[in-house]
């Protein structure tokens, strides 16, 4: 089944030890996103890729980035985690058509000690 | 300005029952898309229901039916015969064209009583 995959599921860091988080997608979609989600919140756009095009959003921490090598994959590098920077860090891709939902992957838990 | 507003932090309701979760929206856009989106406990965010700014009838999808009142900018979802596996968290969403990031809302948990 076509699907968002992202890996791993629950990652333990250190304060201060770079961590990168993974997303894979075989929908073949266009634009790919970065969503954090700290409990019982909205999710929250960090950035997104249309193609290779990346776009950050204003409030987006410089301590987050992200790369997109191809169109199946897309990761999130987070330089120095705070303890405020564990969360839920939800991948999900669109097409760009009126109609289409973004798919959410089942995301990654992050906790930081 | 929050562009889209979810008012029930937390409803409960008995199985095999309706329940109606409230959103409301602000834009000044003509062209947009309403989203609802289910939140289990796992975290996995799905997909329900979808309903343009220029569809003329109320989106259903099985269960799920969207109240869309475009006058007064909402955007009800309405779930028909609540089951257990129901009880999540609902966000309600909004993508204005031709942009394609959503807004979301603050969410609304739903917990279903057997």
């Amino acid at each position: 089944d076509a699907m968002v995959i992202q890996n791993p599921r629950y990652q333990v860091t250190q304060f201060g030890k770079p961590v990168t988080l993974s997303c894979s997608q075989t929908l073949n979609h266009n634009v790919m996103y970065w969503y954090q989600q700290k409990s019982s919140q909205a999710p929250k756009l960090l950035f997104h890729y249309y193609d290779k095009d990346f776009n950050n959003e204003a409030d987006t921490p410089d301590n987050f980035q992200s790369r997109r090598p191809n169109t199946s994959f897309c990761f999130l590098d987070i330089r120095s985690p705070g303890l405020g920077d564990a969360a839920m860090y939800l991948c999900a891709t669109s097409r760009v058509d009126h109609r289409d939902e973004q798919f959410f992957g089942p995301g990654t838990r992050l906790t930081v000690l | 300005a929050q562009k889209i507003t979810q008012t029930q932090p937390g409803m409960f309701v008995q199985e095999k029952e309706a329940v109606t979760l409230d959103c409301t929206y602000d834009t000044s856009d003509q062209s947009y898309g309403l989203f609802w989106y289910k939140q289990p406990s796992s975290g996995e965010m799905i997909f329900l229901i979808y309903q343009g700014s220029y569809d003329e009838q109320n989106a259903t999808e099985g269960r799920y039916s969207l109240n869309f009142q475009k006058a007064r900018k909402s955007a009800n979802l309405v779930i028909s015969a609540s089951q257990l596996g129901d009880s999540a968290m609902y966000f309600c969403a909004m993508r204005e064209y031709p942009d394609y990031k959503l807004s979301f809302g603050a969410g609304t948990t739903v917990t279903v009583r057997a």
